[in-house]
């Protein structure tokens, strides 16, 4: 089973805060990683698809970041809003898969 | 307006009976998921497809099974369901390589 692991597993800030949080993955058999959002009773949408290292990646106040080499990528929230009140899901795939695993996501509060 | 279509999106089943989970794209993607999420664990991987007929096991196969007979079809059966398989069942389908998920909204099982 391969390992992608998110933290930390629940942040709460408050409106106005910036904050990242923490996606790893095997750094072998690197082919793509993806950061979705998924907000409570809807399906997870896509945020950013990253395939080479040094990867950055920006939508609008929120932006990813990757290291292939040492298996991690960080999504960075600037002034969190509410609205982005969301679990985000990273998802690993390896070269020569066709397979997406998903991290555990990182729960994401934003107090007005 | 692309869409994966989750056949039912709440459903109660009994201990030992079959289940059928049916999932639909229209996008004329080659790969589907099939996810199920239960808390604090994030989408854990049961079976994938990445072609008609084709089929790979994920994290989590026992007892499940599934079927892509048709491209845009792909069916999760629990063949005897039982109460640990109370969960969110999510469906993906996207196109090969490292193109994003398309989500379906979700199907929610209880088994009693």
């Amino acid at each position: 089973i391969l390992n992608v692991e998110q933290s930390p597993q629940s942040l709460h800030v408050q409106e106005g805060d910036s904050t990242n949080f923490t996606c790893s993955f095997p750094s072998s058999n690197f082919y793509a990683l993806h950061w979705y959002r998924w907000e409570t009773a809807k399906s997870p949408e896509a945020l950013f698809v990253m395939t080479l290292n040094g990867d950055e990646k920006k939508k609008g106040r929120i932006s990813a970041t990757l290291n292939t080499k040492e298996g991690y990528s960080y999504l960075y929230i600037k002034g969190s809003q509410p609205e982005d009140s969301a679990t985000y899901l990273c998802a690993f795939m390896g070269y020569n898969n066709n397979d997406m695993r998903f991290g555990a996501g990182t729960r994401l509060t934003v107090k007005p | 307006d692309v869409k994966v279509t989750q056949s039912s999106r709440y459903l109660v089943k009994r201990t030992g009976e079959k289940v059928f989970l049916e999932c639909v794209q229209d996008m004329d993607h080659e790969n589907m998921f099939w996810y199920r999420q239960d808390p604090g664990l994030g989408l854990r991987l049961i079976y994938f497809s990445y072609d008609v007929k084709m089929k790979e096991k994920g994290d989590i196969p026992e007892g499940y099974s599934v079927s892509r007979e048709k491209k845009e079809r792909f069916s999760l059966i629990l063949e005897s369901a039982s109460t640990n398989q109370t969960s969110m069942y999510l469906c993906a389908s996207s196109r090969r390589g490292a193109n994003v998920l398309t989500f379906g909204a979700g199907s929610r099982l209880t088994v009693l």
